[in-house]
């Protein structure tokens, strides 16, 4: 069973940048895969954020690219995502998942509350 | 981009009824579609994939139809369990995904 985690600052400041980590156990990162980032502002829907096949490569959502950056960590079996220059609209709950060409993101971890405020 | 436009935005239902939410494409997709469920507090899970196939684990009274730009969710017998916000997602241009705007099942 994959089970993905998610950790950082619950409280960013304007213009900083976010910085979060998800913890994968359960299944080598290396072997495969594809691994997202969604966000959720409160009240409000599922936003893509971007996503890292194992091999490092990138995708992201175009409305986010110019701020978004998304690695991968095969030693310590973990990605990560930074955006900087945030904004009270970078508000959210964000989630890690992982990504399946055939089925959609069918792991997910339990999301964290990311507040920007100074 | 491809964007994703669901119906209707919530729905009222009783415990039994056949409740069904739709998903509309900006340009065709193929089969290319999943659908989420998200209970409030949680994160989604992924209930149906490839627009018709139900996720390991998942009551038979989801399915999910259509292809090209239409699809549909149907919940065939409402369960208190089910009450929640939906969530389509394409793959079409995968891994560049997008997401519905989510129906909220409420209780009647």
């Amino acid at each position: 069973q994959v089970q993905l985690q998610e950790s950082g600052p619950g409280l960013v400041k304007p213009s900083e940048t976010l910085s979060l980590t998800c913890a994968v156990s359960g299944y080598s990162i290396s072997s495969g895969y594809y691994w997202g980032w969604i966000r959720q502002p409160p009240g409000k829907g599922l936003e893509w954020i971007g996503s890292i096949y194992h091999s490092g490569s990138t995708y992201y959502n175009p409305s986010l690219k110019s701020r978004v950056t998304i690695s991968v960590d095969t030693s310590k079996n973990q990605f990560s995502l930074k955006l900087s220059s945030v904004t009270a609209a970078d508000t959210a709950v964000y989630y890690c998942a992982s990504l399946s060409y055939s089925s959609g993101f069918d792991y997910w971890g339990q999301g964290t509350l990311v507040t920007v405020s100074s | 981009d491809i964007q994703m436009t669901q119906s209707p935005s919530s729905v009222s239902a009783s415990v039994g009824d056949r409740v069904t939410i739709t998903c509309r494409a900006s340009q065709g997709i193929s089969s290319w579609l999943a659908w989420y469920q998200q209970k409030p507090g949680k994160a989604p899970k992924l209930l149906i994939y490839a627009a018709s196939s139900l996720q390991s684990g998942v009551p038979s009274r989801f399915s999910g139809s259509g292809s090209g730009t239409d699809f549909t969710l149907t919940i065939s017998s409402l369960q208190p369990e089910d009450f929640a916000t939906y969530y389509c997602q394409q793959a079409n241009s995968f891994p560049l995904l997008t997401f519905g705007g989510g129906t909220k099942v409420e209780i009647k």
